[in-house]
């Protein structure tokens, strides 16, 4: 069954701090896309990144950086040297490519909060 | 190039009356899902409809509530005689089809409903 976890509810770091979110997921499929989105206080849900199951590869972009592990199914996104703009409620969810189910799941989101 | 259109961003019922939230998918897509997002909580699957035709309901409460997606005019998310639970954000999203599980979805402003 398709799960994904983020368990950390709220984090607060200071602005320029360096801050890691959590998300670890559960598949029965080889082949599932990762994703994660941003929601400001403004509501909106926005798209960040996607990542296939076959490819490892860790991706920056900017201050953004995610790390996706197989071994520990694990897909955390790095903020680096925050800003108060990042201050959001992040979700990471998953899709699988072969199972019958079309839903894409979604975590419980990480609250991050970044004082200035 | 419009976004994933949802009407009205905000919307109050009263307890017994009818909620109808509409959304216009992006343009060139011809799927749709709807979550729904309790206070401080994160996204839950609701539905999964193409043109026509529901793919998967699976998260959609048995009674009271009901999705449509016509062939010409928006998607339709309709719950009956509201109770103060159903009060929540209601968020569509679209994807341009089936065979493409890897893209992501593609979410409105979302419908807040308060049920007074």
């Amino acid at each position: 069954a398709q799960k994904v976890t983020q368990a950390q509810t709220e984090i607060s770091v200071v602005e320029k701090e360096d801050v890691t979110l959590d998300c670890v997921y559960e598949t029965r499929d080889t082949t599932y896309y990762l994703f994660w989105y941003k929601q400001p206080p403004s509501g909106e849900l926005v798209f960040l990144i996607r990542r296939n199951s076959f490819d490892e590869q860790n991706e920056i972009s900017g201050r953004y950086s995610w790390n996706f592990q197989k071994s520990t199914s694990s897909f955390n996104f790095t903020i680096t040297a925050s800003q108060v703009v990042d201050s959001a409620v992040y979700f990471c969810a998953l899709s699988e490519a072969t199972s019958g189910t079309y839903k894409y799941i979604f975590g419980t989101g990480t609250r991050l909060k970044v004082l200035a | 190039n419009a976004g994933v259109m949802q009407n009205p961003r905000h919307l109050v019922r009263r307890r017994g009356q009818e909620a109808r939230l509409r959304c216009s998918p992006m343009k060139g897509h011809s799927h749709v899902y709807w979550y729904r997002q309790l206070p401080e909580e994160g996204l839950k699957f609701m539905v999964y409809l193409q043109k026509e035709n529901i793919i998967d309901e699976s998260g959609m409460p048995k009674e009271r509530f009901s999705a449509e997606f016509p062939k010409e005019g928006p998607s339709i998310l309709r719950i009956q005689q509201v109770v103060r639970g159903d009060s929540a954000a209601y968020f569509c999203a679209s994807s341009p089809g089936q065979g493409t599980r890897n893209s992501p979805l593609h979410f409105g402003n979302g419908t807040r409903l308060t049920v007074t």
